[in-house]
């Protein structure tokens, strides 16, 4: 099946730095790809929608300026997420989804002391 | 606003027996329904999948029922396993796989399988 291969999958980091994650498809070419952030024992939350060559576009009450993503190319799209604070620790996962289903990478472990 | 849901936050089961994890969906525009396993620290793993234009599929040891009268989707596990323990979530989807959809997914529910 289709890979998505999500770095790093884990990293703390001091309140007030800024974090990239990046998700890349190692097969196959991703216009589109998902960013979803997962609190312990919930669902997974969908921040924002990555779009390959424009701008992203976020779900209501994600942060834009905090939550940066960038689709420079069809197999890599980031995210930053600004200023960390703390009660921005979390699980962030990515996705993307193809005719044969939606595949997702393996998650990064934020957490923010 | 509509939303997908889980009936029952746990389900503990016998090793061997069969498992059924039921969600509920109120989208009556929703055409295309995933489950997925969870395992502690990882991402989602796909199980199966169903379009909105068929009542039941089955995989290996697995297989998801969709009611459309109802707005019901339920995933059977065969001969439940220790590996099978799990979060499980239903995810729903408009527009299948099409450039502009994205899955909604529901709020989960932990399997856990009594040795």
């Amino acid at each position: 099946g289709a890979v998505v291969s999500q770095h790093p999958s884990w990293v703390i980091c001091k309140s007030g730095t800024s974090v990239k994650i990046e998700c890349r498809s190692l097969d196959f070419q991703a216009t589109t790809m998902f960013w979803y952030r997962q609190f312990p024992k919930q669902s997974l939350m969908l921040m924002a929608t990555s779009n390959e060559g424009s701008k992203a576009t976020y779900e209501q009450g994600v942060e834009k300026d905090k939550f940066l993503i960038n689709h420079a190319s069809l197999t890599l799209s980031t995210l930053t997420v600004t200023s960390a604070h703390p009660e921005d620790s979390s699980f962030y996962i990515c996705s993307a989804i193809l005719r044969r289903g939606a595949f997702f990478g393996q998650g990064t472990r934020l957490t923010v002391v | 606003g509509e939303n997908v849901g889980l009936h029952l936050p746990t389900l503990s089961v016998q090793e061997g027996d069969n498992s059924i994890i039921n969600c509920a969906y109120s989208n009556s525009a929703s055409d295309y329904f995933i489950w997925y396993k969870q395992e502690s620290g990882k991402g989602p793993q796909f199980i199966i999948d169903i379009r909105s234009n068929m009542d039941k599929r089955q995989g290996q040891r697995v297989t998801v029922l969709l009611n459309k009268t109802v707005k019901h989707l339920s995933l059977q596990i065969a001969a439940t396993q220790p590996g099978d323990s799990a979060v499980y979530f239903c995810a729903e989807n408009i527009g299948y796989t099409g450039a502009n959809s994205k899955l909604t997914f529901g709020k989960g529910i932990t399997l856990s399988v009594r040795p």
